[in-house]
């Protein structure tokens, strides 16, 4: 499986402003996934994101809100902007290779006061 | 709307016992199910992928599938308390281009 690394780990913002994740996998992957875990709740789609081309987003999450790039076969990034306390999440990338499974990263834990 | 859904648990289970953990989903024309470990904290770590009906063994874990009953299960065998954690049910459909929809994950406890 691919090794797949977060940047940061943790953090913590103050409400209104925005913040980057960086999601780095070590080789090139078709697709890489973003995601959601509220506290004491199962995984979410934010979006996915495909090389060379628009993120692709769920229902209930737009590109304003959490813009995505996708400038390569190994990275990505998601922005949260405009924080609010409800963004207050574990966010995580995913990798979706020629195995067809999905490997997760570490995670960014984000709280928002 | 396609669902997953398992038990939120906790499962309590004596140590060297037998957990069962169970999944259903809505979508019948879902290919691929996958079973996620989850420990407090902790991103998630894919333990078994099952693609076929039937059983499929990996050391003490056997994932089970029934596509014409829409059910996928995990058999924890000689749970250990190094067990204890979120399992988390996955599926992929047909159309879904690698997505995955997560059940809600069930808690295991291994009491020693």
């Amino acid at each position: 499986s691919a090794v797949i690394s977060q940047k940061p780990s943790r953090d913590i913002c103050q409400r209104g402003t925005s913040l980057t994740i960086q999601c780095q996998v070590d080789s090139q992957v078709t697709m890489m996934f973003w995601y959601r875990q509220q506290p004491g709740q199962s995984l979410t789609l934010i979006a996915t994101a495909n090389q060379g081309s628009e993120a692709t987003y769920e229902s209930g999450f737009v590109i304003d809100k959490f813009p995505i790039s996708r400038p390569n076969l190994t990275f990505s990034t998601l922005t949260v902007s405009n924080m609010s306390p409800e963004d207050s999440s574990i966010y995580l990338c995913s990798d979706y290779g020629q195995s067809e499974t999905q490997y997760f990263g570490p995670g960014t834990r984000l709280l928002v006061l | 709307q396609k669902e997953v859904e398992q038990n939120s648990g906790p499962l309590s289970v004596p140590e060297g016992a037998i957990a069962s953990l169970n999944c259903t989903y809505s979508d019948r024309v879902s290919q691929s199910f996958f079973w996620y470990r989850q420990y407090s904290g902790k991103s998630p770590e894919l333990i078994m992928s099952i693609y076929s009906n039937g059983d499929k063994e990996d050391g003490r874990f056997t994932a089970q599938l029934n596509k014409a009953s829409q059910y996928v299960s995990l058999l924890i065998r000689d749970s250990q308390p190094s067990d204890s954690a979120t399992y988390l049910c996955a599926v992929k459909g047909t159309d879904s281009w690698g997505k995955l929809q997560f059940g809600a994950g069930t808690q295991v406890v291994v009491t020693p």
